[in-house]
């Protein structure tokens, strides 16, 4: 199994400013990715972080609103960028064992006024 | 295209009652199916899965099978706890797309002793 933690758990930002948030894995995985839940609607794929390299968007996701790093196997950074309301969202981080199990952190629950 | 259809909640149920949350699905080819389950302030935990057609995944008690006939995977529980009060996604990962998950919009589930 993985235990991801993230960090914060919560925030309320201002409409324009940038919000960084942590993953934080307890043991190496093969693939990390970010989702995001919109109230009242399902999980939707941003990207999926590559070591070393630039992250993987989805269609409808820019890097430069969702700059994602991944600098080791175990810790990965979503960025959310010149915020609007339309951003207030949960942000999740995910992860993907070698036995192809995958599983998901509590959330980041993010409200710009 | 791909998408997961859920029952929409919130459902509420007294203890001991029988549990049914219906999910549909659209995909092309053999999608792995899944049922994940957010505790309250917690993130979503793999449930049960099913991988092939008449596959049936069972944990805590629930189980779902894999209806290729009619695209389903509805969950269910004979007797239900007031532990199991949670929202409840149903999901989709297709065959040969590697990363991609699709989500229900999940059903809320509470059990009242």
């Amino acid at each position: 199994s993985a235990v991801i933690s993230q960090k914060p758990s919560r925030d309320i930002c201002q409409r324009g400013t940038s919000l960084t948030i942590q993953c934080q894995v307890d043991s190496q995985v093969t693939m990390m990715f970010w989702y995001r839940q919109q109230p009242g609607q399902s999980l939707t794929l941003i990207a999926t972080a590559n070591q070393g390299s630039e992250a993987t968007y989805e269609s409808g996701f820019v890097i430069d609103k969702f700059p994602i790093s991944r600098p080791n196997l175990t810790f990965s950074t979503l960025t959310v960028s010149n915020m609007s309301p339309e951003d207030s969202s949960i942000y999740l981080c995910s992860v993907r064992t070698d036995r192809a199990e995958q599983y998901f952190g509590p959330g980041t629950r993010l409200t710009v006024t | 295209g791909n998408s997961v259809t859920q029952m929409e909640g919130p459902v509420t149920l007294s203890e001991e009652a029988f549990l049914t949350i219906n999910c549909t699905y659209t995909a092309t080819g053999y999608p792995s199916l899944f049922w994940y389950v957010q505790y309250p302030g917690e993130g979503l935990q793999l449930l049960l899965k099913a991988t092939k057609a008449d596959d049936k995944g069972s944990n805590k008690g629930f189980e779902a099978t894999y209806r290729k006939e009619t695209t389903s995977f509805h969950l269910e529980k004979g007797s239900v706890q007031v532990s199991d009060s949670a929202v409840y996604f149903c999901a989709l990962r297709p065959l040969n797309t590697g990363n991609q998950f699709y989500f229900g919009t999940g059903t809320s589930l509470t059990v009242i002793p």
